[in-house]
């Protein structure tokens, strides 16, 4: 079964720090990959998303995540954050060829101290 | 454009009671999915519809089931509700049967069974 495993369940910077989240997934095909934000009070938006092609993605809000293939990885990252990146970050996958049934892995909140 | 609204907002039900949470999509989406997310854990897959046809189902026991309307919005049922239906549920929306495609969430519905 496909699983996501995201290491860092809290993770703590300050401003102007570079942030790198871990995301792992377990499946032996071909998959979709994503990064979806989650503010507080707010719905879950998408940041980023892989479907093929140049392995290197950027995403909004000057986030982006590269997928290695290799090691069934999709690490974000970000050079500087900001206190308004405060928020929950979910590292999700689903089948490629496929627009169904995302699996999520289990969070990061991140608190950026101003 | 109106994204994916969900309703009621918060919920409270008593155990052993039945709920029933809706979903509209974004205009011009045919697919829908529901997810559960439990506090502390990210959102897992309860039920994909498309053209009101039920498209993939997550291990969830059937106390829970759904349907799809011709006009694409979508109804998720729980019945005999228990202390770990607790949860936000949240509906999704994408185009439908097109492969690479994402997924618009909505603010979900909070829902507590005491």
């Amino acid at each position: 079964a496909q699983s996501v495993s995201q290491h860092n369940h809290h993770v703590i910077l300050s401003e102007a720090a570079s942030l790198e989240l871990g995301c792992n997934y377990s499946y032996g095909g071909t998959v979709n990959l994503f990064w979806y934000v989650q503010y507080p009070g707010q719905h879950l938006q998408l940041l980023l998303k892989y479907f093929s092609g140049d392995p290197l993605v950027k995403g909004i809000k000057g986030f982006e995540a590269e997928f290695i293939k290799s090691k069934f990885s999709f690490n974000l990252r970000k050079p500087s954050v900001q206190w308004s990146d405060t928020a929950e970050y979910f590292c999700a996958v689903n089948k490629a060829d496929s627009s169904y049934k995302l699996i999520f892995g289990s969070g990061t909140r991140l608190l950026v101290r101003p | 454009d109106a994204g994916v609204t969900q309703s009621p907002t918060h919920l409270i039900k008593t155990r052993g009671q039945q709920v029933t949470l809706r979903c509209s999509p974004i205009s011009g989406h045919k697919s829908v999915s529901w997810y559960q997310q439990v506090l502390g854990q990210g959102p897992q897959f309860i039920f994909q519809y498309y053209e009101k046809e039920e498209r993939g189902r997550g291990n969830f026991p059937d106390r829970f089931s759904a349907r799809q309307f011709p006009n694409y919005s979508s109804e998720l049922n729980v019945n005999a509700l228990l202390l770990g239906d607790s949860a936000l549920y949240l509906c999704a929306s994408s185009v439908g049967d097109i492969p690479n495609t994402e997924a618009f969430f909505g603010q979900g519905t909070r829902l507590t069974v005491v």
